[in-house]
């Protein structure tokens, strides 16, 4: 089954300690994405990356690391998370980054941090 | 400035009717696409329907009909017979960029949520 998978689900943690939120595609897409959703906002893009070793920065990245070593593999990481960067996280993938190709989206991950 | 606005936090429509939920855009590119997205209370992320900037004609999947105005930026998004299944948050979503490969990102609006009424 084509899907993007995210782990965990749901993480409780607290401040300053380092986390990292797996994503992962199994589509061959080239186009991957980190998105945040707090209420009222809709969804922020954190981080993208058009392929292997190529990322860049999207709307809201201060506070978080990206990497992409494997096509299929976007992981998200918080050096030294705080209480603001409690949100529900989604990855996306998309064939390219070109306009018309439509993202899929993981399940989501719901961050607490205290 | 806001690249998608949506107006409507809240709306509701009943059962069977049509509702159309609003968005306008904001871009300089000439080649951009348009997507709508539904999230459930489930929390998913479901794509619905795509717009691109080229094309003449209005998007349709099933119910759901895109009225894309270029002039005005708009990209409203028309459910036909709503059904209780409907209620949701809906997303419009626009992404930049063309064949040259240039602006990468992807803007969503801050949604519209969506109750449907028996």
């Amino acid at each position: 089954e084509a899907q993007v998978t995210q782990n965990p689900r749901y993480l409780i943690t607290v401040t300053g300690k380092k986390l990292t939120v797996t994503c992962s595609q199994n589509m061959n897409h080239e186009y991957m994405s980190w998105y945040r959703q707090d209420p009222g906002l809709g969804l922020r893009q954190i981080y993208y990356s058009m392929n292997v070793e190529v990322t860049d920065k999207g709307d809201v990245p201060e506070g978080y690391k990206v990497s992409r070593k494997e096509k299929r593999n976007f992981p998200l990481i918080l050096e030294s998370p705080s209480p603001n960067q409690t949100s529900l996280y989604f990855c996306a993938s998309s064939l390219t980054g070109l306009s018309y190709n439509e993202q899929f989206f993981g399940p989501g991950t719901r961050l607490t941090v205290l | 400035a806001q690249k998608i606005t949506q107006t409507q936090p809240g709306m509701f429509v009943q059962e069977k009717e049509a509702v159309t939920l609003d968005c306008t855009y904001d871009t300089s590119d000439q080649s951009y696409g348009l997507f709508w997205y539904k999230q459930p209370s489930s929390g998913e992320m479901i794509f619905l329907i795509y717009q691109g900037s080229y094309d003449e004609q209005n998007a349709t999947e099933g119910r759901y009909s895109l009225n894309f105005q270029k002039a005005r930026k708009s990209a409203n998004l028309v459910i036909s017979a709503s059904q209780l299944g409907d209620s949701a948050m809906y997303f419009c979503a626009m992404r930049e960029g063309g064949i040259s490969g240039g602006y990468q990102k992807v803007t969503f609006g801050t949604g519209t949520k969506l109750q449907v009424i028996p």
